[in-house]
């Protein structure tokens, strides 16, 4: 089945302690994105990828890292979490223009509580 | 300049009527126009998108319309079903770069039985 993997689907945490969210996609995408989901403010994007080794900053990607080492996976790195970034987080992927598809295929999210 | 504006923040309609959820872009450069269906507990999914050399799309029951010198685009509910009670994301991006995608802020949409 075609699909985006997350784990884990939820998270308890304190502050400052690091943890990773991983992502991975089995459809052979090339772009990968990470995005938060808070009430009112919809969905932000965090960071993106758009092929191995080729990541860029969304709208809100202070205090996240990511990477891009193998196709199929974009993990999510918070080196030192805090309360502020309690959030549904969710991974997508897409073919890309290149391929005539620009859909988001997402995950099932992520529910993370710093704190 | 890259923001997207979308209203209502929520939405009842009874059933059968039409839902409407409206939005707004800022940047021109923009040509690609998706809007995204989210149920509780699940990931957003595509329903569907419109590009700026038409109008407007209907897929069965949901339509797009477009309006490109108001900056403006619409998602069209008819007969409205509780089945599509849900929360809807519209988005604009550029059709060459769509993988810098901007979101609207959702709507939430309850349809009355």
């Amino acid at each position: 089945e075609a699909q985006v993997t997350q784990n884990p689907r939820y998270l308890i945490t304190v502050t400052g302690k690091k943890l990773t969210v991983t992502c991975s996609q089995n459809m052979n995408h090339e772009y990968m994105s990470w995005y938060r989901q808070d009430p009112g403010l919809g969905l932000r994007q965090i960071y993106y990828s758009m092929n191995v080794e080729v990541t860029d900053k969304g709208d809100v990607p202070e205090g996240y890292k990511v990477s891009r080492k193998e196709k199929r996976n974009f993990p999510l790195i918070l080196e030192s979490p805090s309360p502020n970034q309690t959030s549904l987080y969710f991974c997508a992927s897409s073919r890309g223009p290149g391929q005539g598809s620009n859909e988001q295929f997402f995950g099932p999210g992520t529910r993370l509580t710093v704190l | 300049q890259q923001q997207v504006k979308q209203s209502p923040q929520s939405l009842i309609v009874q059933k059968g009527g039409i839902s409407i959820i409206n939005c707004a872009y800022e940047n021109t450069a923009f040509d690609y126009f998706p809007w995204y269906q989210q149920f509780p507990g699940k990931g957003p999914a595509l329903l569907i998108a419109i590009r700026p050399d038409v109008s407007e799309k209907k897929e069965g029951r949901f339509t797009i319309s477009f309006n490109k010198s108001a900056k403006q685009f619409s998602l069209h509910i008819m007969d409205s079903q509780p089945g599509d009670s849900a929360t809807y994301f519209c988005a604009a991006s550029r059709w060459s770069s769509a993988s810098k995608i901007i979101f609207g802020s959702g709507t939430r949409l309850s349809i009355r039985p």
